[in-house]
């Protein structure tokens, strides 16, 4: 079965870049979640999408951007990057019922030099 | 505000021992539970969920979770535990509503040892 896919698995960028994770939604999922995961710690909700409109907001820094396309992938546009972004991000997926679960992918593992 | 509480933040166990990781949740609504598995490096993988229904839920690997309501508890249980099931657990709840269903509420993990 299709899972969600995330890109790329890893990536290394040095402070005060600009980063930018996909992910790619289980087929006929409209809601796309972001979540990071620092070292150690649990996943922290930062965003998510349904019908490519926000849909909700945790704690994603205003430094961080997002949006669901047409085809219901999403981007993570993350700059000015700073060492303290160094986290798995993880992406997903679900349908937009209630009393469903989300599906997750692999995770995005972000290292800030 | 919703969160969840695990009990447990460190669980070293031998083979064969018995396993139960706590979990409670501070809801006032409607709300599904989860635990998720994650191994080293890895993703998270539902172990199991509870929408409604028996309150004693079967997941994957042999886990089992059950759902007391009035105590806001859903704890995770293995009868016996093996080496492979070292990881990290984590206990997370959403609040059941439409297009909420991966805006999850985690709790701060256990990390699962177990000696061969």
């Amino acid at each position: 079965a299709a899972g969600v896919i995330q890109s790329p698995r890893h990536l290394i960028k040095e402070k005060r870049e600009t980063a930018t994770l996909k992910c790619y939604p289980i087929p006929r999922h409209d809601t796309v979640y972001w979540y990071q995961q620092g070292p150690g710690q649990d996943p922290q909700f930062l965003i998510s999408f349904y019908e490519k409109m926000q849909s909700d907001k945790g704690s994603i820094p205003d430094r961080f951007s997002a949006q669901q396309f047409s085809d219901y992938h999403s981007e993570l546009n993350m700059s000015s990057l700073e060492l303290g972004d160094s986290a798995l991000y993880f992406c997903a997926s679900s349908t937009g019922r209630a009393h469903t679960e989300a599906f997750f992918g692999q995770g995005t593992r972000l290292t800030v030099v | 505000a919703q969160s969840v509480s695990q009990h447990n933040h460190h669980v070293i166990l031998s083979e064969a021992a018995s396993l139960e990781l706590g979990c409670n949740y501070s809801y006032g609504g409607t709300v599904n539970l989860f635990w998720y598995v994650q191994y080293p490096g890895q993703h998270l993988q539902l172990l199991l969920k509870y929408f409604s229904g028996d309150p004693l839920v079967k997941g994957i690997k042999g886990f089992e979770a059950e759902f007391i309501k009035s105590k806001f508890s859903f704890n995770l249980r293995k009868p016996s535990v093996q080496w492979s099931d070292t990881a990290e657990y984590f206990c997370a709840v959403n609040a059941g509503l439409r297009n909420q269903g991966g805006k999850l509420i985690f709790g701060q993990g256990t990390e699962l040892s177990v000696k061969p």
